[in-house]
């Protein structure tokens, strides 16, 4: 069964600009989460959709934002680009995103802002 | 939301085993324990997780204390390939959410 994948793998942008990532679950999956990882904060959630629904959010500015398409595909997209959104951008698939079961991570995508 | 707190650092020796501390002291009712470790340039991987009792499967043993504020990751025999930041997570039920602990790096000697 393929993992999780993510596009495009490195990514630079200057300020200003938006930026959509993308991520594909494993087959089956129809809960995909979000989350950002940087030095310093670690890493945090961003959003987490399940059924093409936004289920949960985390504290993140309305700059980010996603979707989820039917084949449980989902993107994420960043506007308005500032230097403290450099980061590694993960996605994580879960058969339902219920707790009593695990969340398989994808590689990430690096993302800087120049 | 409920939070982890994790020794920042701890080393062991290859082949003997690594007890791995977790206290979440506000943790609520609902709360799943979730263990992952990450490697240099790579994602999370999944560890093991539980609710309220001890739990093992092929990569690790979780032991959670009766009043489950605590929680020990436990690597029978560390081998060099474990060496990674294992991050404590707990995931609710209600909210849906992880919210990650900053992890303790491993550090495995041959």
């Amino acid at each position: 069964k393929a993992g999780v994948t993510q596009t495009p793998r490195y990514l630079i942008k200057t300020r200003g600009q938006q930026v959509t990532l993308s991520c594909s679950p494993i087959s089956g999956h129809r809960s995909v989460s979000w989350y950002q990882q940087t030095p310093g904060q670690g890493l945090q959630f961003l959003f987490e959709y399940f059924s093409e629904t936004q289920r949960n959010k985390g504290n993140f500015p309305g700059r980010f934002s996603g979707r989820q398409f039917s084949n449980s595909r989902s993107e994420m997209n960043v506007s308005t680009l500032e230097l403290g959104d450099s980061a590694l951008y993960l996605c994580a698939s879960s058969l339902d995103g219920q707790p009593y079961n695990e969340q398989f991570f994808g590689p990430g995508t690096r993302l800087t802002v120049l | 939301d409920a939070k982890t707190t994790q020794p920042n650092s701890m080393e062991s020796n290859e082949e003997e085993p690594v007890h791995l501390p977790c206290n979440h002291s506000t943790i609520s009712g609902t709360d799943y324990i979730h263990w992952y470790r990450q490697l240099p340039s790579q994602g999370p991987e999944y560890v093991i997780h539980g609710l309220t009792s001890n739990v093992n499967n092929r990569m690790a043993s979780l032991a959670i204390a009766e009043d489950r504020k605590s929680s020990t990751l436990i690597l029978h025999r560390a081998t060099l390939r474990d060496a990674a930041v294992y991050y404590c997570i707990l995931y609710n039920t209600n909210a849906g959410k992880s919210t990650f602990g900053d992890g303790t790096t491993l550090t495995v000697k041959p």
